[in-house]
């Protein structure tokens, strides 16, 4: 089955612990990306990756890391959450980002509160 | 900064009415246009994508974009009550998308 996966699905944590959301997926999509929801805000972009290799910044990208090793894994990195970064976190995948039909397939979301 | 807008809601509609919903966006370089849907406690599904001006129909569902007024529409015939949900307008501009706050629809039976 075609499919964006994430782990953890839900995470509480606490203030600088460093923590790794993963993402994988198994469409052989160039494009990977990560997103958070929050309320009123609606999705915002953190970081995206057009390739292996090949990361860029989002709206949002501070306090985050992402790494894009292999093809279909692009790992979220908080190395010393705060408060504020507690969110709904998505990942989605999308064959390439060039042209102009680009549908993203997205992950479960994994809903992280950082006390 | 790159935005898009839209009415937050809720919009409420009878079983079998048309649902309208708006979006307008900021940057005149977006290329491209699309609509999901997301319902409570799920991740965003695509409903229907548009880049070119004019509207573009898919069932019972229509996407209609104008450039030149930066507005992309959705209007979804013979609503179902199953069509209650979330409904975000996102814009791809250069390598990055952009998302609204999302119309939350609720469908009357």
């Amino acid at each position: 089955e075609a499919q964006v996966t994430q782990n953890p699905r839900y995470l509480i944590t606490v203030t600088g612990k460093k923590l790794t959301v993963t993402c994988s997926q198994n469409m052989n999509h160039e494009y990977m990306s990560w997103y958070r929801q929050d309320p009123g805000l609606g999705l915002r972009q953190i970081y995206y990756s057009m390739n292996v290799e090949v990361t860029d910044k989002g709206d949002v990208p501070e306090g985050y890391k992402v790494s894009r090793k292999e093809k279909r894994n692009f790992p979220l990195i908080l190395e010393s959450p705060s408060p504020n970064q507690t969110s709904l976190y998505f990942c989605a995948s999308s064959l390439w980002a060039g042209g102009d039909y680009n549908e993203q397939f997205f992950g479960p979301g994994t809903r992280l509160t950082v006390l | 900064q790159k935005e898009v807008e839209q009415n937050s809601g809720p919009l409420s509609v009878p079983e079998g009415a048309i649902a309208s919903l708006n979006c307008t966006y900021s940057d005149r370089g977006s290329q491209s246009f699309f609509w999901y849907r997301q319902y409570s406690g799920k991740s965003p599904e695509l409903i229907m994508f548009i880049y070119s001006n004019g509207d573009k129909e898919d069932g019972r569902f229509t996407a209609q974009l104008n450039k030149a007024s930066q507005y992309v529409s959705l209007l979804i015939r013979d609503s179902q009550p199953s069509d209650s949900a979330t409904y975000l307008c996102a814009v791809k501009t250069g390598n990055q998308f952009y998302f609204g706050t999302g119309t939350s629809l609720t469908v009357i039976p």
